[in-house]
């Protein structure tokens, strides 16, 4: 069975410029969440999409978005980059509510 | 979700059984506990949950206090793979009502040879 996936694994992007992260879920999951994890720190819950809808996210601005499309692969985009937005992206799925494994991440670099 | 407390580190030698210990004082009687650990730079990997009984996997046992206020994380025999930071998450399904899961620090556990 094959785990969760993200990509890219690495991304640099300059200040101000937009950013696009995938994430499959493993099959037969309908919820995904976003979480970020800033070098050092732990890891700070973004977003939750379940069944193509967003159920809860944590406590980051707007420019902080995404969707989860019919198949339950999800994007998260975050507009207006910040230096501070640099960090490791994790993307975990689920089907019962209970998580399961992350993806690998996606290493955002901001510059 | 219920707030858990851990060691910051512990140091463990090749062979031995690690015994990681996590407080959760204030867990709910629908909340899980669930153990996850994370290698430097990689995502977090499950490790297992449970809500009273105690679990067992291809990878750790879980020893749940009867009136689960604290539990232990158990590595047979931990090998230098082992290295990583360890949580403990208290939450119910959905990972609670919110949907997410709250990772403290976690411990930092070290095999050593």
């Amino acid at each position: 069975e094959a785990g969760v996936t993200q990509s890219p694994t690495h991304l640099i992007k300059t200040r101000g410029q937009q950013a696009t992260l995938r994430c499959s879920p493993i099959s037969g999951h309908t919820s995904v969440y976003w979480y970020q994890q800033a070098l050092g720190l732990g890891l700070q819950f973004l977003l939750w999409y379940d069944e193509g809808e967003e159920r809860n996210r944590g406590n980051f601005p707007p420019r902080f978005s995404g969707r989860q499309f019919p198949n339950y692969s999800s994007e998260l985009n975050v507009n207006a980059l910040e230096l501070e937005d640099s960090a490791l992206y994790l993307c975990a799925s689920s089907f019962t509510g209970l998580h399961g494994d992350f993806g690998q991440g996606t290493r955002l670099t901001v510059v | 979700d219920a707030k858990t407390t851990q060691p910051t580190s512990m140091d463990c030698a090749e062979g031995r059984a690690a015994n990681l210990p996590c407080n959760h004082s204030t867990i709910s009687g629908n909340e899980y506990v669930y153990w996850y650990r994370q290698i430097h730079s990689q995502g977090p990997q499950y490790i297992i949950h449970g809500l009273k009984n105690n679990e067992t996997n291809e990878m750790a046992s879980l020893i749940i206090t009867e009136d689960r206020k604290s539990s232990t994380l158990i590595l047979p025999h931990a090998t230098l793979r082992d290295t990583a930071v360890y949580y403990c998450i208290g939450a119910g399904d959905y990972g609670g009502s919110q949907g997410n899961l709250i990772f403290g620090k976690g411990t930092k556990l070290s095999v050593k040879p």
